[in-house]
């Protein structure tokens, strides 16, 4: 079944703190993953896109690694600010399923002062 | 248009009663998703399409749930005799191309929040 698992489900940083995310997948044959973040009450917005040719691409304070291998990926998050309050969603879309998504449940993350 | 559009953004219907959401996406956007959203939680694939095509409507929970595209643009997705279990956020996404390969970017809108009394 193709499923995708994050965790933590919540996290409270200090502003100015790095943290990571983490995110693991089932999906395959594999396609493509996307981090996307959620403010509250509001859409997800894309952060990152990464295939599996790609293990790391940024995005400002944003970076996600990818290692298909063991079909993990992580989103880091440095020097955080308090407008990165959010949740995180990973995504994951496989070859052969049309053009289905495969959504992760989410970290919540709060950045306090 | 600009970004997603999504009509209304809340709803409050009584169980029984019929219910239509609205997608009007990205101009020129072939692809069109509708995801429902229960809070805490990811967006769940109903169904999506492809302009006017609907080629996977899997994620639709039961058959009192509908969705057309008629023109290739924008889209409803209609709820028949409503339950309470229905509520939730109604969320739509597209994006430019035509399958998850081209990872083109994703695009939601604002959602329509459902309330079933």
């Amino acid at each position: 079944k193709n499923q995708v698992e994050q965790s933590p489900q919540s996290l409270i940083i200090l502003e100015g703190k790095n943290c990571t995310l983490q995110c693991n997948y089932t999906v395959s044959p594999f396609s493509n993953l996307r981090w996307y973040k959620q403010d509250t009450g509001r859409g997800p917005v894309s952060l990152t896109i990464m295939t599996f040719s790609e293990n790391t691409k940024s995005n400002g304070r944003y970076t996600a690694t990818l290692d298909a291998d063991t079909k993990q990926s992580s989103l880091h998050i440095t020097a955080s600010q308090l407008s990165d309050s959010a949740s995180y969603i990973c995504v994951v879309s496989a070859e052969n399923t049309g053009n289905q998504f495969y959504f992760g449940t989410g970290t919540s993350l709060t950045v306090i002062p | 248009g600009a970004g997603v559009s999504q009509s209304p953004r809340y709803k409050v219907t009584k169980r029984g009663q019929d219910v239509t959401l609205r997608c009007d996406p990205i101009s020129s956007h072939a692809t069109l998703y509708w995801y429902q959203q229960a809070l805490g939680q990811g967006p769940e694939f109903l169904t999506y399409f492809n302009y006017e095509a609907q080629p996977d409507k899997s994620g639709l929970p039961s058959d009192r749930f509908s969705a057309e595209r008629p023109e290739g643009s924008i889209s409803t997705l209609t709820i028949q005799r409503t339950e309470q279990r229905d509520s939730a956020m109604y969320r739509c996404a597209s994006s430019l191309g035509r399958t998850v390969q081209n990872t083109g970017e994703l695009f939601f809108g604002e959602g329509s929040r459902l309330t079933v009394l």
